[in-house]
This record gives C-alpha cells, sequence and structure tokens, in this order.
C-alpha cells in the first residue's frame, strides 16, 4: 500500500540556522507533491507545489527538492525563526487531480 | 483570497444526537471539496471527496450512512455526523479546490477545522 513518512520526532533548531524536513514515499509515483504547514487546532496553509519533473523550487525562505529516483522530497527553511515553528506536512497527488495523501508531519520547533 | 470557512469551529454533543458542520469557499467557486478527519499527533485522514451536484466519494472504511455530505453549491458542503458517538470525537477539516486553476495543479485551500467532542 502506499506510504508516506516523515520524521515523526520533533525537529528542534536553533533560531538563523536551516531546518531541514524529509518526506518519503513507497508504493506510489506522484505526479505532484505539496507541503503545507498547519498549527495547532488550525488547518494546513499551503505553502509550495513541486511536480514531478522539478527538481527544486523555492519561494522566499523556503526550498524543496524531489526526486523520484530515490522517492524523496526535502524541505528547508533558511534563516529559521522562531515563527516558522509548526507541523509541516507533505502531501502527495497523482495526475488525476483528484485526491492527495498526507504524511503524518514533523512538528518543528524553533528555539530563540 | 481562496478564504474556505467552517462552522461551527468546535462542538459539542450528547452521545446519539446529530451535527452538522458547514464548509464555505468565500472567494472562490469549489467544484471540488474534500473532508478530513484527524486524530490528535496523527495525519489528515480523507473521508470523502465531494463533487457539486454529485454524490459524494467515500474512502474505503467510511460509513456514508454516518457521515452525509451534500455539497448542493459551488461554495458550500455540508457534513453531517449522524447519531454520533464519543470515538466520533476528533479535528473535522474541510478542503476546497478552485475548478477554474490551472490543469495539473492541484493546491487546496483548507478550513479552519471543526472540533467535535461527543459526551
Amino acid at each position: 500500500s502506499q506510504k508516506i513518512e516523515q520524521n515523526s520526532e520533533a525537529l528542534n533548531i536553533q533560531e538563523g540556522k536551516t531546518a531541514t524536513l524529509t518526506c518519503n514515499y513507497t508504493n506510489y509515483s506522484p505526479a505532484y507533491l505539496q507541503w503545507y504547514r498547519q498549527d495547532p487546532g488550525r488547518g494546513p496553509v499551503f505553502l509550495l507545489l513541486i511536480r514531478e519533473n522539478e527538481k527544486e523550487k523555492r519561494k522566499e525562505r523556503l526550498k524543496v527538492t524531489f526526486d523520484t529516483t530515490l522517492k524523496q522530497s526535502l524541505f528547508h527553511i533558511t534563516a529559521s525563526q522562531p515563527a516558522d515553528s509548526a507541523t509541516y506536512l507533505c502531501a502527495l497527488g497523482g495526475s488525476s487531480a483528484s485526491k492527495i495523501i498526507f504524511g503524518s508531519g514533523t512538528r518543528l520547533s524553533i528555539r530563540p | 483570497g481562496a478564504v474556505v470557512s467552517q462552522h461551527p469551529s468546535w462542538v459539542i454533543c450528547k452521545s446519539g444526537t446529530s451535527v452538522k458542520i458547514e464548509c464555505r469557499s468565500l472567494d472562490f467557486q469549489a467544484t471540488t471539496m474534500f473532508w478530513y478527519r484527524q486524530f490528535p499527533k496523527q495525519s489528515l485522514m480523507l473521508m470523502a471527496t465531494s463533487n457539486e451536484g454529485s454524490k459524494a466519494t467515500y474512502e474505503q472504511g467510511v460509513e456514508k450512512d454516518k457521515f452525509l455530505i451534500n455539497h448542493a453549491s459551488l461554495t458550500l458542503s455540508t457534513l453531517t455526523v449522524t447519531s454520533a458517538h464519543p470515538e466520533d470525537s476528533s479535528f473535522y477539516i474541510c478542503s476546497a479546490r478552485d475548478g477554474a486553476g490551472l490543469v495539473g495543479y492541484n493546491e487546496q485551500f483548507f478550513g479552519p477545522g471543526t472540533r467535535l467532542t461527543v459526551l
């Protein structure tokens, strides 16, 4: 069955450093991959989408890579700030433009 | 733009009662809406996909007679939890996709969620 794995343990990073989150998947060939941010008690907020034919995508301090051979995506936040503390979810979607499948998320904490 | 609202944001009800949750796209037309359930520290689990004017498609293991979904307009979908029991207590989140989006672009806009507690 399709499986998405994200770091199950919380990631603690010193402010100003780069945070790197990992998303691995198996038994799936997604057409695209998305990253979302979720704060406690809130719905997810879309951050970035990267398609299967793209290697890297950037948006301000965020960078996402997508390696379809390794079946892995890396999500980077450079110059991290305490306000970046949240749970980050990766999600995979197929070419049919229907449902997407979410990973369980990684909780990121940026300490001052 | 692309704002999705949910109402109520939280609800407490007695076991056996029914609860209706509304999901609205405020500034775009949502041809497709999705309903998710999320338990603490777990992932979002898709319950059903609803397309405007047609019956919802439920995921395996989700009882369609218990979780009634209506998507009567391009801006409103409702989820009714019928005869709710304590095990239905969860965080319910809807999302909407802009039907006018680019081909192959599948960004979903999420609502703020509804916390359901069944006593």
